[in-house]
C-alpha cells in the first residue's frame, strides 16, 4: 500500500499568510493526487485533483502542485473561512490512502 | 445539484450486520464510479470500497475485506455497504462518494453528509 504522510500536522498563521502544506508519496504516484478541506462536522470538500487542478468553484488563492512523491498545497493568502484541516489522497491505485491531515489553525 | 444523502446508520453489537444506502440525484449515477469513505469522529479520513459504473470492479481497504460488500443499484440510483460481523474500530461516520474520473482514474468530487454507525455492546 501506499502510505501518504503530510506535514505539519498542524500550523498557526493569520489571516493574510502564506500556508504550504506538503504530502509526501511512499511511492512515485504520478500526478494522481487530490487535496480536500473538512470544517468540523461538516464533509470533506475536494480542492484540487490531479496535483494541481482547481475543482470548479473553488477560490484561485487555493493551487496543489508536485508530482511522483513530493507535493504541496498552497493558500496563498489566507481568508477566514479557511480554518480547517486539509488532506491529500492519493488516487494512483487501490487501495486509495490519505495523509492524516494537517490543521490550520488561527494565530 | 448533485445530491448524496446516506441512510441505515446506528447502533450495532459486535458480530452484528447493517447495511447503509446512498441515494444519488442531480447527476447521471450509471456514468460514475463510487465509493466509501469513513471516519472515526476526531479522526483522519479512510477509504474504505470503490465500484465501477456497471458494478464490475470492486475494490476494498484489507480491514473489511471479506466482511464488507459494496454494490449498487443503477435503476434505483443508489449505492449500498453491507457490512458483517461488525467490529469496534468499525465505529466512524461512512460518507458516500461520486468520482470523477479523470485521465484514466478517479477523484471523488462530491460527499455525502455521512451516516454515523456505533459498533458497541
Amino acid at each position: 500500500d501506499i502510505q501518504m504522510t503530510q506535514s505539519p500536522s498542524s500550523v498557526s498563521a493569520s489571516v493574510g499568510d502564506r500556508v504550504t502544506i506538503t504530502c509526501r508519496a511512499s511511492q512515485g504516484i504520478s500526478s494522481w493526487l487530490a487535496w480536500y478541506q473538512q470544517k468540523p462536522g461538516k464533509a470533506p470538500k475536494l480542492l484540487i485533483y490531479a496535483a494541481s487542478s482547481l475543482q470548479s468553484g473553488v477560490p484561485s488563492r487555493f493551487s496543489g502542485s508536485g508530482s511522483e512523491t513530493d507535493f504541496t498545497l498552497t493558500i496563498s493568502s489566507l481568508q477566514p473561512e479557511d480554518f480547517a484541516t486539509y488532506y491529500c489522497q492519493q488516487a494512483n491505485s487501490f487501495p486509495r490512502t490519505f495523509g492524516q491531515g494537517t490543521k490550520v489553525e488561527i494565530k | 445539484e448533485v445530491q448524496l444523502v446516506e441512510s441505515g446508520g446506528g447502533l450495532v453489537q459486535p458480530g452484528g450486520s447493517l447495511r447503509l444506502s446512498c441515494a444519488a440525484s442531480g447527476f447521471t449515477f450509471s456514468s460514475f464510479w463510487m465509493s466509501w469513505v469513513r471516519q472515526v469522529p476526531g479522526r483522519g479520513l479512510e477509504w474504505v470500497a470503490n465500484i465501477k459504473q456497471d458494478g464490475s470492479e470492486k475494490y476494498y481497504v484489507d480491514s473489511v475485506k471479506g466482511r464488507f460488500t459494496i454494490s449498487r443499484d443503477n435503476a434505483k440510483n443508489s449505492l449500498y455497504l453491507q457490512m458483517n460481523s461488525l467490529r469496534a474500530e468499525d465505529t466512524a461516520v461512512y460518507y458516500c462518494g461520486r468520482d470523477l474520473v479523470y485521465g484514466g482514474n478517479c477523484f471523488r468530487d462530491y460527499w455525502g453528509q455521512g451516516t454515523l454507525v456505533t459498533v458497541s455492546s
